[in-house]
C-alpha cells in the first residue's frame, strides 16, 4: 500500500535560517507522482511542486528547492532564508494510480513550520 | 481564469440535520474529488467521480454521500451531521485521459469548513 510519512510533525525557525522538511514515501507503482502543497491558516491547499516518477533531477524555485532520491525513497523540500510568510503547514503527497479510476492522493501527516522574527 | 469553486466558505448546521456542500469547476476535468481534513490532521479521501462513476473509499461512512449532476458540479451530502464530522471540506480535480494518470496535476478549492452545533 502507499504511505507518505512527515517524521516532523512541527518546526520552529527564525527567519532568515534555512530549513528543510523530509518526507518519505512508499509505493509498488514504478509510475507515480509526488507533490508538495502549503496550507496556509485560511486553509486553501497551495500547489507547490509536481514531480514524476523519471525526473530525479532536483528542482530550485526561488527560495524553495526539492531533493527527490528514488533510492532513499525521499523527496525533501528545503527552504532557504525562511520569512514569516512562510509560516503553514507543509503537505507532501503521492499519486496513486488505478487504471479507469483516476489518480488519488495520498498525503503525509502534514509538518507545521512556524517561522519567528 | 478556470478554478474550482466551493461554496459556502463557512457552514454551520445543526445536529443532524441534512447540509450539502457544493462544488463548482470551469475546468472540464473528468474527475472530482471530496477530501475530509479535521483540525491537525492531513486531508483524507472520502470518494471521487471518474466521468459518472462514483468511487468510494471503503472507510467513508455512509453518512456521507455525493452527487455529480454533470460535469461541473459535484455535491457532499451529509445526511445526519455529527460532532465528529466538523471539518474542513475540500474538492479537488483532475483531468484524466484513461491512463490512469493526472495529467495536469489536481486543483483544489478554497474549501468548506463544517461546524456541527
Amino acid at each position: 500500500a502507499q504511505k507518505v510519512t512527515q517524521a516532523q510533525t512541527e518546526i520552529s525557525v527564525v527567519e532568515k535560517e534555512d530549513v528543510t522538511l523530509d518526507c518519505v514515501y512508499e509505493t509498488r507503482d514504478t509510475t507515480y507522482y509526488l507533490f508538495w502543497y502549503k496550507q496556509p491558516p485560511s486553509g486553501e491547499l497551495v500547489f507547490l511542486i509536481r514531480r514524476n516518477s523519471f525526473d530525479e533531477q532536483n528542482e530550485i524555485s526561488g527560495r524553495y528547492s526539492w531533493n527527490f532520491q528514488k533510492s532513499t525513497s525521499s523527496f525533501n523540500f528545503t527552504i532557504t532564508a525562511s520569512q514569516v510568510v512562510d509560516s503553514a503547514v507543509y503537505f507532501c503527497a503521492l499519486s496513486e494510480f488505478v487504471y479507469n479510476q483516476g489518480g488519488k492522493l495520498i498525503f503525509g501527516q502534514g509538518t507545521e513550520l512556524s517561522v519567528k522574527p | 481564469d478556470a478554478m474550482v469553486i466551493q461554496n459556502p466558505r463557512y457552514q454551520v448546521t445543526q445536529f443532524e440535520k441534512p447540509v450539502t456542500l457544493s462544488c463548482s469547476q470551469t475546468l472540464n476535468h473528468n474527475v472530482m474529488y471530496w477530501y475530509q481534513q479535521k483540525s491537525s490532521q492531513a486531508p483524507k479521501l472520502l470518494f471521487h467521480y471518474y466521468d459518472k462513476d462514483f468511487n468510494n473509499e471503503a472507510d467513508t461512512p455512509d453518512n456521507f454521500q455525493s452527487r455529480r449532476p454533470n460535469t461541473s458540479f459535484c455535491f457532499l451530502d451529509i445526511r445526519s451531521p455529527g460532532l465528529g464530522d466538523a471539518a474542513m471540506y475540500l474538492c479537488a480535480t483532475s483531468r484524466d485521459f484513461g491512463t490512469g494518470r493526472p495529467n495536469y496535476g489536481y486543483t483544489f478549492g478554497s474549501g468548506t469548513r463544517l461546524t456541527v452545533v
